[in-house]
């Protein structure tokens, strides 16, 4: 069974810091995807990133940055320089890899992050 | 560019009454899933369908039922409401090979 953990509820950084978000992934696949999405208090589900178990490169997109490592099953999730904006709840989500018929996500509980002015 | 359209964004419903939720994905994707978020919850998988099968079923009640369509557009039908109901309730889309899922922005539905 796939399992998404993310050790961290809540954390609340000042602006301008940077915050790391964890997680941690369980999976007897050997090919999956890995998600993060961003939940802002109006609700919607944005997309962040999406990464394949073969691609363990870390990209950086702007202020996001995000760190895979197989070795440890983590998909580590960083922002720089925080801003308020950033607020929100983050989740980290886990899929199997098949053609369409059953690659429903697994979610983490999720990160409430608060950045305060 | 088309995103995922859910109707409607709000439902009131009080306790036993019926509620359907609908799913309108982005055009030329053949899989829809369901996800159920209660407050404070992360999202939970209930249902999907590819090419108008049942593909996947996850932790959804028997009171619940969904089907998607001819032209790939699903409804969520939900009976006996009752309160533990009350939730976010996300569609989303994904093509055949491809697994990035697109999100709908979601029906909010409160039973009272």
């Amino acid at each position: 069974a796939q399992k998404v953990t993310q050790a961290q509820t809540e954390i609340s950084v000042v602006e301008k810091e940077d915050v790391t978000l964890d997680c941690v992934y369980e999976t007897r696949d050997t090919t999956y995807y890995l998600f993060w999405y961003k939940q802002p208090p109006s609700g919607e589900l944005v997309f962040l990133i999406r990464r394949n178990s073969f691609d363990e490169q870390n990209e950086i997109s702007g202020r996001y940055s995000w760190n895979f490592q197989k070795s440890t099953s983590s998909f580590n999730f960083t922002i720089t320089a925080s801003q308020v904006v950033d607020s929100a709840v983050y989740f980290c989500a886990l899929s199997e890899v098949s053609p369409g018929a059953n690659s429903k996500l697994t979610f983490g509980k999720g990160i409430t992050l608060s950045v305060r002015p | 560019a088309a995103g995922v359209i859910q109707s409607p964004r709000h439902l009131i419903k009080e306790k036993r009454e019926t509620a359907t939720l609908k799913c309108y994905p982005i055009p030329r994707h053949d899989t829809v899933y369901w996800y159920q978020q209660g407050p404070g919850q992360d999202p939970q998988f209930l249902i999907s369908f590819y090419e108008k099968m049942q593909s996947d079923k996850g932790s959804i009640p028997d009171r619940f039922s969904a089907q998607q369509f001819s032209d790939y557009h699903s409804e969520l039908n939900m009976s006996s409401l009752e309160l533990g109901d009350s939730a976010l309730y996300f569609c989303a889309s994904s093509s055949e090979g491809y697994n990035e899922q697109f999100f709908g922005p979601g029906t909010r539905l409160t039973v009272l």
